[in-house]
């Protein structure tokens, strides 16, 4: 079964950049199509960041499009997640998963997810 | 956007009852619906794709149903351990939505 874990800091500051990495065990990066990032702020409901396909296209939440970018490396069975500018409003847990798309799209499985905070 | 608008945001029921949460989306969106289920610490799990396919392991008092605007969870003889959130999704379009939970307490 394969399992996805999300890995970063836990604090950064405003207008700076965030930086997580997604591991994949259990199987190999290259067995699935898409990878994507969710997120949910505190008391709030989850939000779709943004998707990565295995030829390296991307598709973004327009909300975020202008500050994010995801990206891959197969050899390292790794994705990865850059949102910039942050502020207050970009503190959550975000989630790492995988997309399948057999035969209508869904999230499965998730990672666990890591807390953010954005503060000075 | 598609906005996906959840009912009810708790929900307080004993073991053994039957529970159904609904989830209404602002345009149709075909069968295109998911359920996932949020414990505490714990990975998001898929519990049923396209309104009512449940996923493998799922137990089957977990049950979907709708289509169009209108789709509804339910679970039949709750148990201790499906005390958790859960969340629909859109997947007709992009972005991909979420409804804003529902947390069922046992």
């Amino acid at each position: 079964q394969v399992q996805l874990q999300e890995s970063g800091p836990g604090l950064v500051k405003p207008s700076g950049t965030l930086s997580l990495t997604c591991t994949v065990s259990g199987g190999s990066i290259t067995s699935y199509n898409w990878w994507t990032w969710v997120r949910q702020s505190p008391g709030k409901g989850l939000e779709w960041i943004g998707e990565i396909y295995h030829s390296g296209g991307t598709s973004y939440n327009p909300s975020l499009k202008s500050r994010v970018t995801i990206s891959v490396d197969k050899s390292k069975n790794q994705f990865f997640l850059n949102l910039s500018s942050l502020t207050a409003a970009d503190t959550a847990e975000y989630f790492c998963a995988i997309r399948t798309s057999s035969p209508t799209i869904k999230f499965d499985p998730w990672g666990q997810g890591t807390l953010v905070t954005v503060s000075s | 956007d598609v906005q996906m608008t959840q009912s009810p945001s708790s929900l307080s029921a004993s073991v053994g009852d039957r529970v159904t949460i609904t989830c209404r989306a602002s345009q149709s969106i075909g069968g295109y619906l998911n359920w996932y289920q949020r414990k505490p610490g714990k990975a998001p799990e898929l519990l049923i794709s396209a309104t009512s396919h449940l996923q493998t392991g799922v137990p089957s008092r977990f049950s979907g149903s709708g289509s169009g605007t209108e789709f509804s969870l339910t679970i039949t003889s709750l148990q201790p351990e499906d005390c958790a959130a859960y969340y629909c999704q859109q997947s007709y379009t992009t972005p991909y939505t979420f409804g804003q939970g529902t947390k069922l307490q046992i």
